[in-house]
C-alpha cells in the first residue's frame, strides 16, 4: 500500500519550459503537505509548504485538492539548476512523522 | 543561516558492530528526528524526540536502535549490532516546533553508513 505516490519520471525538459508534477496521498487525516527538493546523494531541502488555497513562490506554484487527496507542483521557466528530484511529503495523522514519496526526477537541458 | 551538522559523513563498519551517528541540531530547535534513505529508495522516518524523550518511532526503529541527547547540543543515533540492511544514508533533522507549516524540518547533510 503506497502512502504517497509519485511518478518517478524522469521528466526531461528544455530550459524555459513549464513542467508539472503530481502526487497522491492515501491518508485523508493528513494535515500538512510539502514539496522538498533533493539533489543526488544530498539531504532533502524544503522547497515550499502546500496550503489549502494553493500558493506561489516565484516560479513555483503548489496546489492541494483535499477531496481527491492530490498535490501538484508547477515549475515555470525551468532553469538548469532546477534539475533534481522533487519529493512530495505528507505528515501522518497530524503527527510529527513525515511520509515521503519516492520522488520525481527532473532533468532540465540547455 | 544556521544548519544541522552531522558527523561523520561516511562510516564503514562490520556487521555486528555498534555505531553511533552524531548530530548537532539548530540551537533554538526543540524537536529532533532521524530519517534514513536506503540507496535508490525513499526517505523513511525512524524516530522523533522532544523534551528528552522519544515522541514517535517507526517499526524500523527496533530494540537495536536508540537515541540520546547527552548534552545541550548533541543528538545521537546508536545502532547496537549493525546488519547489512542497515546500510543507508541517515539524516538528522530538527524543527523549532512540531510539524507545522511555520516550523518545517531542517535536515543535516547526512551520514552514509556502510555495513560490510
Amino acid at each position: 500500500r503506497k502512502e504517497v505516490e509519485q511518478d518517478p519520471g524522469p521528466f526531461n525538459v528544455p530550459e524555459g519550459a513549464t513542467v508539472a508534477f503530481n502526487c497522491t496521498y492515501s491518508n485523508s487525516a493528513s494535515q500538512s503537505f510539502f514539496w522538498y527538493r533533493q539533489d543526488c546523494r544530498k539531504e532533502p531541502k524544503l522547497l515550499m509548504s502546500v496550503y489549502s488555497s494553493g500558493n506561489e513562490d516565484g516560479r513555483f506554484t503548489a496546489q492541494l485538492n483535499r477531496a481527491s487527496q492530490y498535490i501538484s507542483l508547477l515549475i515555470r521557466d525551468s532553469k538548469l539548476s532546477d534539475s533534481a528530484t522533487y519529493l512530495c511529503v505528507v505528515n501522518e495523522d497530524n503527527t510529527d512523522k513525515l511520509i515521503f514519496g519516492t520522488g520525481t526526477r527532473l532533468q532540465v537541458f540547455p | 543561516e544556521p544548519e544541522v551538522t552531522q558527523t561523520p559523513s561516511h562510516q564503514v563498519t562490520q556487521m555486528g558492530q555498534e555505531v553511533i551517528l552524531r548530530c548537532v541540531p539548530i540551537s533554538n530547535h526543540l524537536y529532533f528526528y532521524w530519517y534514513r534513505q536506503i540507496l535508490g529508495q525513499k526517505v523513511e522516518f525512524l524516530v522523533s524526540f522532544y523534551n528528552n524523550e522519544i515522541s514517535e518511532k517507526s517499526e524500523i526503529f527496533d530494540d537495536q536502535f536508540s537515541v540520546e541527547r547527552p548534552d545541550g547540543s548533541n543528538f545521537t543515533l546508536k545502532i547496537r549490532s549493525t546488519k547489512l540492511e542497515d546500510s543507508a544514508m541517515y539524516f538528522c533533522a530538527s524543527s523549532e516546533e512540531g510539524q507545522t507549516y511555520n516550523s518545517p524540518l531542517h535536515f543535516g547533510n547526512g551520514t552514509r553508513l556502510t555495513v560490510t
